[in-house]
C-alpha cells in the first residue's frame, strides 16, 4: 500500500511570492493535516481537512490556506512568503480519526 | 507551560539497554497518545498508540499511559544503534483530531 505522498520534495522562493504545497493521503483516508516543522520550534500543526471541508486550523495568519479535493488530496497554500515560513512541511493522513501517518514533507525556503 | 513536554536530551544508553523516554501534558481532556520516530531529515514514523490506562506493547517497544499523573513513557528493550533518532510524543484530545507534539527526545545508542 502506497504511503502519503508529498510534491515537491524541495522548492525555493523569495520573499513575497506564493508557495503550493500538494499532498495525496493513503488510499482510502478521507482526513489531511498539515503540519509545519521549524528549526527549533518542533511540529506545529497548521490544517485540517476532512470530506472537503476544513475542520481545524493551528494558530497561523491567514496567509496560510489549503483545500481538499473530491479524490481527499490537499494543497497548502502560502501567500506573500517571510523568511521565518523556511521550514519543513509535513502532511499526514488518518482514517476516521484513527492513527495519523506522515509524508515525505516539503522543504520550503525562502530567500 | 507546553502541552506537550519532552526532555530533549540527548539520552545516551549502551547498545542492549532499555532506553526509556518520558512525556507529560497538561490537557487533561486528551484522550489518545502517539510516539513517532524521526530520524535527521526524514518525516516522523508512527511507532506505537495508546489510549488506556496501562501498557501497550509491541516487539521491543513498550508504551505506557497514566492518565491520573498525566504520564506518557516509551521503553525500548534491546536498544540499537539504529534506535537512535528523535522520539515525538504526541496527544490528541476527544474533540479534535489534531495532534500536539512535544519537541522531542534525541535517543544516541552507542556501540
Amino acid at each position: 500500500e502506497a504511503g502519503v505522498t508529498q510534491s515537491p520534495t524541495h522548492l525555493i522562493k523569495t520573499r513575497g511570492q506564493q508557495a503550493t504545497l500538494r499532498c495525496s493521503p493513503i488510499s482510502g483516508h478521507t482526513s489531511v493535516y498539515w503540519y509545519q516543522q521549524a528549526l527549533g520550534l518542533g511540529l506545529q500543526f497548521l490544517l485540517w481537512y476532512d470530506e472537503g471541508e476544513e475542520r481545524n486550523r493551528g494558530n497561523f495568519p491567514p496567509r496560510f490556506s489549503g483545500r481538499q479535493f473530491p479524490n481527499y488530496s490537499s494543497e497548502l497554500n502560502v501567500n506573500a512568503l517571510e523568511l521565518e515560513d523556511s521550514a519543513l512541511y509535513l502532511c499526514a493522513s488518518s482514517l476516521e480519526g484513527y492513527e495519523q501517518y506522515f509524508g515525505p514533507g516539503t522543504r520550503l525556503t525562502v530567500t | 507551560q507546553k502541552e506537550v513536554e519532552q526532555n530533549s536530551g540527548p539520552l545516551s544508553v549502551p547498545e542492549g539497554a532499555i532506553a526509556s523516554l518520558n512525556c507529560t501534558y497538561s490537557d487533561r481532556g486528551s484522550q489518545s497518545f502517539f510516539w513517532y520516530r524521526q530520524y535527521s531529515g526524514k518525516s516522523p514514523e508512527l511507532i506505537m498508540f495508546i489510549y488506556s490506562n496501562g501498557d501497550k506493547e509491541d516487539g521491543r517497544f513498550t508504551a505506557q499511559l497514566n492518565k491520573a499523573s498525566q504520564y506518557v513513557s516509551l521503553l525500548i528493550r534491546d536498544s540499537q544503534p539504529s534506535d537512535s533518532a528523535t522520539y515525538l510524543c504526541a496527544a490528541r484530545s476527544y474533540n479534535t483530531d489534531k495532534l500536539i507534539f512535544g519537541t522531542g527526545t534525541r535517543l544516541q545508542v552507542f556501540p
